[in-house]
């Protein structure tokens, strides 16, 4: 597709459940970004990936969070035993890297909503 | 860590009025990019300044980048109720495969 697909787009879940989130690239981009944005709040970095690096896990709360990219494409971002404090939009993005001006190209995210 | 901070968090202006947001960092950055999120919607780059003292224009938006490479600025001259949103600075601390670390952000409302 054109642009970075996440899905799904909303996810009502009770508290203690297990979800995952998905993030579809844009074709050819080796940087994939994962984002939190509570209601009227700035963007909180989670983890970033970077083509075969090691990802930067610095910014995932908690262990109960994990992300993995498979063949530098398909992102997932696990989030186990889900609290009411999770609730949120994820916000997934990617780029390509080692060009000047690389911006982010943002997903319309996924409304995470924890019952 | 490394953080980025905005001011305002919020300004509400009357259409015609000029609007500013400043970007700060506690240390250098090695480039600089700028958001705009419309109510709803997901951030939207607008532009990146790489070059210290750098100025860049788009229509009525002015950026600049400061000489120290720690602080940055938007001007928007005019408003419009279509610059409505949230503005977002984002900086790189590293080289460009560096991540990308957005500033807290500044809500702009216009009305007539």
């Amino acid at each position: 597709g054109a642009g970075v697909s996440q899905s799904p787009s909303n996810k009502v879940t009770e508290k203690g459940k297990d979800v995952e989130l998905r993030c579809d690239p844009i074709s050819g981009h080796t940087a994939l970004y994962w984002y939190r944005q509570s209601l009227g709040q700035g963007l909180e970095f989670l983890i970033y990936f970077q083509g075969n690096s090691a990802p930067d896990k610095s910014g995932l709360p908690s262990d109960r969070f994990s992300a993995e990219r498979t063949g530098g494409s398909v992102s997932t971002l696990t989030i186990q035993r889900t609290q009411q404090e999770d609730s949120a939009v994820y916000l997934c993005a990617s780029s390509r890297t080692g060009e000047s001006g690389s911006p982010l190209h943002f997903g319309n995210g996924t409304r995470l909503t924890v019952t | 860590g490394q953080q980025v901070m905005q001011i305002p968090q919020y300004q509400h202006v009357q259409e015609g009025e000029d609007f500013t947001t400043y970007c700060n960092s506690s240390t250098t950055l090695s480039n600089i990019q700028w958001y705009k999120q419309r109510p709803g919607g997901h951030p939207v780059f607008l532009i990146q300044l790489v070059k210290s003292g750098e100025v860049k224009k788009q229509k009525r938006l002015t950026f600049q980048f400061g000489e120290a490479k720690k602080n940055s600025s938007l001007h928007i001259t005019a408003t419009q109720t279509t610059d409505v949103g949230t503005y977002f600075c984002a900086g790189r601390y590293g080289g460009t495969a560096s991540k990308l670390t957005f500033g807290t952000g500044t809500r702009l409302q216009v009305t007539l």
